[in-house]
């Protein structure tokens, strides 16, 4: 069956260094995008992608940065992580069916990241 | 002023009450609506969506839209224990491919 993978689920970081989250796709889809969750916020997007080379930034994308070298894979990397940044962070995949339709999301399973 | 306006609750109902859920929103550009349904500890996962104005129905599950207020709802028939999680409504302008959440309702259905 197709999936959304995240790696890693948990993580916990100090200020200043430099985390990757990693997002893995198998359901061929060709736009992706990076959500944080926090409570009172819901869901905010930081990134996302239409396709192989293509990156735009979202609402809260200061911080962040993407690259997309492949269809499957779309990593999340925040530069110099602060506290400010402890979330839960999702990625999410959806069909391109030429900007029409509902687009529906397909979420991975949420990186928990906390900045001490 | 958020696009998308939720009631982040706690909503706390009997098993078997009837519960409804509620979003407002600002962009008449909005044209498909949406539910997901986030388990704890878990991605959103789409429930129900909805285009332009009118109702859908799916099982228990009653989906509304009213274009003129701006304001959708999401009704639970006969809730059950299995229902409890947290209501994301979320909207879409035809064209586009990004999505506006609200901030979630969580819901409890006590047996």
């Amino acid at each position: 069956d197709a999936e959304i993978t995240q790696s890693p689920r948990h993580k916990i970081t100090e200020t200043g260094r430099q985390v990757t989250l990693a997002c893995h796709q198998t359901w061929n889809h060709n736009n992706m995008f990076w959500y944080r969750q926090d409570l009172g916020h819901g869901l905010r997007l930081i990134h996302y992608s239409y396709g192989v080379q293509d990156t735009n930034k979202g609402e809260v994308s200061d911080g962040y940065s993407v690259s997309r070298s492949n269809t499957e894979d779309l990593p999340l990397t925040l530069e110099s992580a602060a506290s400010s940044q402890t979330s839960v962070y999702f990625c999410a995949s959806s069909e391109s069916r030429g900007l029409a339709g509902h687009g529906e999301l397909f979420f991975g399973e949420g990186s928990r990241l906390t900045v001490l | 002023q958020k696009e998308v306006e939720q009631d982040p609750g706690p909503l706390s109902v009997p098993e078997g009450a009837i519960v409804s859920l509620n979003c407002t929103y600002s962009n008449s550009a909005f044209q498909y609506f949406m539910w997901y349904r986030q388990y704890s500890r878990k991605g959103p996962e789409l429930l129900m969506y909805t285009y332009s104005s009118g109702n859908k129905e799916d099982g228990r599950f009653t989906a509304q839209v009213d274009k003129s207020s701006k304001y959708i709802s999401l009704f639970i028939r006969d809730s059950q224990p299995s229902d409890s999680a947290t209501y994301l409504c979320a909207m879409k302008k035809t064209g586009a491919n990004n999505l506006f959440f609200g901030t979630g309702t969580r819901l409890t259905v006590i047996p």
